[in-house]
């Protein structure tokens, strides 16, 4: 949805660390994902966060600012298999209709290379 | 346990005919999902299932599309009259909670590429 932004590409090197940003409006936040896509695979889920701060899973965390709209997945010592699209979702009322139903950004295209 | 399961994995189809899509969710998940996502685009809400019924089918684009759930589990996405702009990739998730439960997140299947020539 044109409410939530993200990147359109990144590239990184192996073993190294990389930020996704995703920015968002609207009003009655309820939560934010990330999900993680391999091409011609399902999304599978990596992280949500509600309240503001770092929630940290492995390799993966996941940042949320609420009062700035703001959420970042940071991935730690980049592996090839992490190229991938990652995207963001915001359930809120304000996208849904009073739903809360994940509304999705147009991903962002994660490669890794050597 | 077994995962969503689409059917059929790939749909080739002539504009003008009707195609079914079918979705088998996660055992126990009450809530049921259909997505498409187009090449470039992010994923599209169509319609929500809660139990047999949709609360919200505010995503379906027009009439020729349609979408059942049955015995609380299995749900068919059909479109009729298929058109070139209907061909993408149609997804299904399910969840353990309502959409609001943040701890519950969407589970989806691999999806049915559909084709229209």
């Amino acid at each position: 949805g044109q409410n939530i932004d993200q990147p359109t590409e990144m590239t990184a090197t192996e073993g190294a660390i990389v930020q996704i940003n995703c920015t968002y409006q609207t009003s009655g936040f309820n939560g934010l994902f990330w999900y993680q896509q391999h091409a011609g695979e399902a999304p599978t889920f990596l992280s949500y966060n509600v309240l503001d701060g770092l929630e940290e899973k492995g390799r993966f965390s996941s940042f949320l600012s609420r009062s700035k709209g703001y959420s970042y997945l940071l991935l730690k010592e980049l592996q090839m298999k992490d190229s991938a699209s990652y995207l963001c979702a915001v359930s809120a009322v304000g996208l849904s209709g009073g739903s809360y139903i994940p509304t999705f950004g147009r991903g962002t295209s994660l490669i890794v290379h050597p | 346990g077994a995962g969503v399961s689409q059917s059929p994995s790939n749909k080739v189809t002539e504009k003008g005919k009707d195609v079914e899509l079918r979705c088998d969710p996660i055992s126990g998940h009450t809530a049921l999902y259909w997505y498409r996502q187009s090449l470039g685009q992010g994923l599209e809400f169509l319609i929500y299932f809660q139990g047999n019924s949709a609360p919200d089918k505010s995503g379906l684009p027009s009439d020729r599309f349609s979408a059942e759930r049955t015995g609380g589990s299995v749900s068919t996405l059909t479109i009729q009259r298929t058109q070139q702009e209907d061909s993408a990739v149609y997804l299904c998730a399910s969840s353990l909670g309502p959409p609001g439960q943040v701890d519950s997140p969407l589970h989806f299947g691999n999806g049915t590429r559909l084709t229209v020539t």
